[in-house]
């Protein structure tokens, strides 16, 4: 089964307003973490922000925050006052333990273009 | 830059053949994680190695392999070639089995492999 969902394959955005990727989780670890990662056309991953499952507050880096609504298992990333540079996929990925050993389950991604 | 340093970075090759990727992971972390990219399947866990020894194996296929050695540099060998193995493999490390507090990975830039 799919753990981690992000529905929006693509998405199209004018310069300088907000965006928000949506991302949803199923697992039934009462402790968990939830990571978003940035990979332009160059094909780095790059680590953008993180959530915990018991974290009170959510999180926010800069122009990145996410609003985690914990109840509905969605985390989705906010990126406000969006920039040319801010155009590539987005990948929302969920850290699962298994006999002691982590690694990070992956969505599918969304491809956000900003337009000028 | 992460820190992880992956080569090489482009690599082309024939079906049937044989070809190694390999990755250094950060300065100080034990554990290092493997991924195929590809159009089609998204970011996919291959396996994971802490401190030489395998952790968690995904989606990896028996032509595939991996291993890490005493100075914690990683290599992943691909035999018997196929065109569907064109994708791109990353690396990533952490500092160890469940990553830092929040276990977050660092990524390598890629290996990207094409597979004529």
């Amino acid at each position: 089964a799919q753990k981690i969902t992000q529905t929006q394959p693509g998405m199209f955005v004018q310069e300088k307003e907000a965006v928000t990727l949506d991302c949803t989780y199923d697992t039934s670890d009462p402790s968990y973490g939830l990571f978003w990662y940035k990979q332009p056309s160059s094909g780095e991953m790059i680590f953008l922000i993180y959530q915990g499952s018991y974290d009170q507050q959510n999180a926010t880096e800069g122009r990145y925050s996410l609003n985690f609504q914990k109840a509905r298992k969605s985390t989705n990333l906010v990126i406000s006052a969006s920039q040319l540079g801010d155009s590539a996929m987005y990948f929302c990925a969920m850290r699962e333990v298994i006999q002691g050993a982590q690694k990070l389950v992956f969505g599918q991604g969304t491809r956000l273009t900003i337009n000028p | 830059d992460s820190g992880v340093t992956q080569t090489p970075k482009h690599l082309i090759t024939a079906t049937g053949q044989r070809v190694t990727l390999r990755c250094s992971p950060r300065s100080g972390d034990l554990s290092v994680y493997w991924y195929q990219q590809s159009l089609d399947q998204g970011l996919q866990f291959l396996i994971q190695y802490y401190n030489g020894e395998e952790r968690a194996k995904g989606n990896i296929l028996e032509r595939f392999s991996a291993q890490q050695f005493p100075d914690l540099h990683s290599e992943l060998n691909l035999s018997s070639l196929e065109l569907g193995d064109s994708a791109l493999y990353f690396c990533a490390s952490s500092v160890g089995t469940s990553g830092t507090n929040t276990g977050e990975l660092f990524f390598g830039e890629g290996s990207r492999l094409t597979v004529l």
